[in-house]
């Protein structure tokens, strides 16, 4: 079946301790990117990676990284969480048709 | 800079037609495609528009038109499944999501 799949699902950390929140699809697809969403503010573009070895920052880039050494995954890295951080992620792959195809989302809490 | 403008809300009853309208501004414009969010869940694709015209999936019709920047999507007979959020996106240099359309759908 093909999906977008990210890990954890929930999590619940506090400010400072770092994390990353994992993505992978099996789409072999070569465009993948980050989202937050947040009530009132929509869906806000994150980081973007449009091949291997090749990232680009989108709207809201502060206080996150990203890697994509391999085409199949491409994690979101939390260096010092804040408070502001707590949103709901999605991690997406897109298709040749400009589809965008998303992961079940990551809940994410910082105290 | 890149500007997407979609309706907060509207109210229809089932097995009528409603329609949510999309403008955009953008530099680089390549399509316009179509998401339906459930409460809790992810968005899902509905369609893409890289052409003017319409796209029919089903009850699901999408239509645009690149001279006026402006693009819609069609929903007939409406279920009590489909009360959702709706966003429009546009495909550009990179992707840019309207702030999304709640539908409520009414018996």
């Amino acid at each position: 079946e093909a999906q977008v799949t990210q890990n954890p699902r929930y999590l619940i950390t506090v400010t400072g301790k770092k994390l990353t929140v994992t993505c992978s699809q099996n789409m072999n697809h070569e465009y993948m990117s980050w989202y937050r969403q947040d009530p009132g503010l929509g869906l806000r573009q994150i980081y973007y990676s449009m091949n291997v070895e090749v990232t680009d920052k989108g709207d809201v880039p502060e206080g996150y990284k990203v890697s994509r050494k391999e085409k199949r995954n491409f994690p979101l890295i939390l260096e010092s969480p804040s408070p502001n951080q707590t949103s709901l992620y999605f991690c997406v792959s897109v298709g040749s048709y400009n589809e965008q195809f998303f992961g079940p989302g990551t809940r994410l809490t910082v105290l | 800079g890149q500007s997407l403008e979609q309706p907060s809300e509207v109210t229809a009853v089932e097995g009528a037609i409603v329609q949510i309208n999309c403008t955009y501004q953008t530099s680089g414009f390549y399509g316009l495609s179509w998401y339906q969010q459930h409460d809790g869940g992810a968005p899902t694709f509905l369609s893409y528009n890289g052409l003017d015209g319409l796209e029919e999936t089903g009850r699901f019709s999408s239509f645009l038109s690149r001279s006026d920047s402006y693009g819609y999507l069609l929903l007939q007979e409406l279920q009590m499944k489909d009360s959702a959020s709706y966003f429009c996106a546009v495909r550009a240099n990179k992707f840019y999501f309207g702030s999304g359309t709640k539908l409520n759908v009414k018996p």
